[in-house]
């Protein structure tokens, strides 16, 4: 299968502790975005990249909040010191820009829980 | 942010077309509206897109207003595996270029 992978699947740790997941986009795809969404909401944007640079970050939620795209691949989200309202659904998806057209895929999500 | 409204629920019988409604009506000419679906613990799916004309691929059709301000997605032969949130997306052409998702429409597909 060849679309959007992400590890681990579900997350359970500390309130405190560091986590970090990742996600390997459809091969090339040179558009990985970052969601998070809560119970009984939709997706909320957090980042995207184009390759390996950070072309919008503004959304992410604090500054325990980063992401990296080092090769232009695979991307990572981290969250330091993870608090229970960090506890959600972590969605990546990727996509190619076809002028304004452009269709995202979805990943199957990470779920965190914050003990 | 959403940009789009659309009921919060609705119940399509089982082998009956469901018509899903959406208003978009601050939409602007170069930006396309997108349907995505989530079933139930797992990523939003892809649906299908369109501009200004009515598109048809193998899972659904999407009619779009002649004035754009609204559209309706049709699964034309509901399945008990059609039971799912359903969004409507306008893709902002401004900073991010990100999908604003809303909260969707709730659509249980009764037997």
């Amino acid at each position: 299968d060849t679309g959007v992978s992400q590890d681990p699947r579900h997350k359970i740790t500390k309130r405190g502790q560091n986590v970090t997941f990742r996600c390997d986009p459809i091969s090339e795809h040179n558009r990985l975005y970052w969601y998070r969404q809560t119970l009984g909401q939709g997706p909320e944007f957090l980042t995207y990249f184009q390759n390996e640079a950070q072309l919008e970050k503004s959304r992410l939620l604090s500054d325990r909040f980063s992401a990296e795209r080092p090769k232009g691949s695979f991307s990572t989200l981290e969250i330091q010191r993870t608090e229970q309202g960090d506890s959600a659904m972590y969605l990546c998806a990727s996509s190619v820009l076809w002028g304004p057209q452009e269709t995202q895929y979805f990943g199957p999500g990470t779920r965190l829980l914050v003990l | 942010d959403a940009k789009t409204t659309q009921p919060p629920s609705m119940d399509c019988a089982e082998g009956r077309a469901a018509n899903l409604p959406c208003n978009h009506s601050t939409i602007s000419g170069n930006e396309y509206v997108y349907w995505y679906r989530q079933i139930h613990s797992q990523g939003p799916q892809y649906i299908i897109h369109g501009l200004k004309n009515n598109e048809t691929n193998e899972m659904a059709s999407l009619i779009i207003t002649e004035d754009r301000k609204s559209s309706t997605l049709i699964l034309p032969h509901a399945t008990l595996r059609d039971t799912a949130v359903y969004y409507c997306i306008v893709r902002y052409l401004g900073t991010g270029n990100q999908f604003y998702f809303g909260t969707g429409t709730s659509l249980t597909v009764i037997p």
